[in-house]
């Protein structure tokens, strides 16, 4: 069974530019969240989808973060414009749904990691 | 509101010699509890999990937690430690009532094994 495939493994950008990250999930999760880990920390919940719909977004800065999952399958995070603090790991993670109910595990992808300067 | 204390941000230890990494936890209502292992430049990946029934939880690589409802913990342990358990471990905690199963998690504990 394929992994949480995420790309690119790493980008660096200059502060105020855009960056976009993609996620593509396990086959037949349909819960897929992004989180963000800044060095020295856990990971911190961004979004939470289900199918394509938004669950949790309320640590999502809204005035630069984005993300969608247009068809209830892979996700794109982005970022407009950067910022120094943005600079971190992000996380995709899925987990199965049947029938309604959300199971507890959730998969991690390998991560994106963005350096801001 | 849910939190997660992992009071030790690193842990040498040597190898072959048990090991204990803490987690305490708050929260008003039920919770389920897992702990993951982060290797470099890796994704995060599921070493065990609470959800109901017996409080002693075993997971892979031979690690086991206990939890403990009275005092709000979650300890990680494993009896012998091996070079390749060097990582970073964080535990979560996750809210059963509020249908998201949203994770808190700790800011983590770095575990080096030491020849």
């Amino acid at each position: 069974e394929a992994g949480v495939a995420q790309s690119p493994r790493y980008k660096i950008i200059e502060k105020r530019q855009s960056v976009a990250f993609w996620c593509n999930p396990i086959s037949g999760h349909a819960t897929l969240y992004w989180y963000q880990q800044i060095l020295g920390q856990g990971p911190k919940l961004l979004i939470q989808f289900q199918n394509n719909g938004v669950v949790d977004d309320s640590q999502l800065p809204k005035d630069r973060f984005s993300a969608e999952r247009l068809k209830g399958v892979d996700s794109t995070l982005k970022i407009q414009p950067a910022k120094l603090e943005d600079s971190a790991v992000y996380l995709c993670a899925s987990s199965l749904t049947y029938s309604g109910v959300v199971y507890n595990e959730q998969f991690f992808g390998p991560g994106t990691r963005l350096t801001v300067l | 509101a849910q939190s997660v204390t992992q009071l030790d941000s690193q842990v040498p230890v040597f190898e072959e010699a048990p090991v204990e990494l803490r987690c305490n936890y708050s929260s008003s209502v039920s919770v389920y509890l897992f702990w993951y292992v982060q290797y470099p430049n890796q994704g995060l990946q599921l070493l065990l999990k609470y959800l109901s029934g017996s409080t002693l939880v075993k997971g892979i690589n031979g690690f086991e937690a206990e939890f403990n409802k009275s005092q709000t913990s979650f300890h990680l342990r494993k009896p012998s430690v091996h070079i390749s358990d060097t990582a970073e471990y964080f535990c979560a905690v996750s809210d059963r009532s509020s249908g998201t199963y949203k994770y808190i998690f700790g800011t983590g504990t770095r575990l080096k094994v030491l020849a």
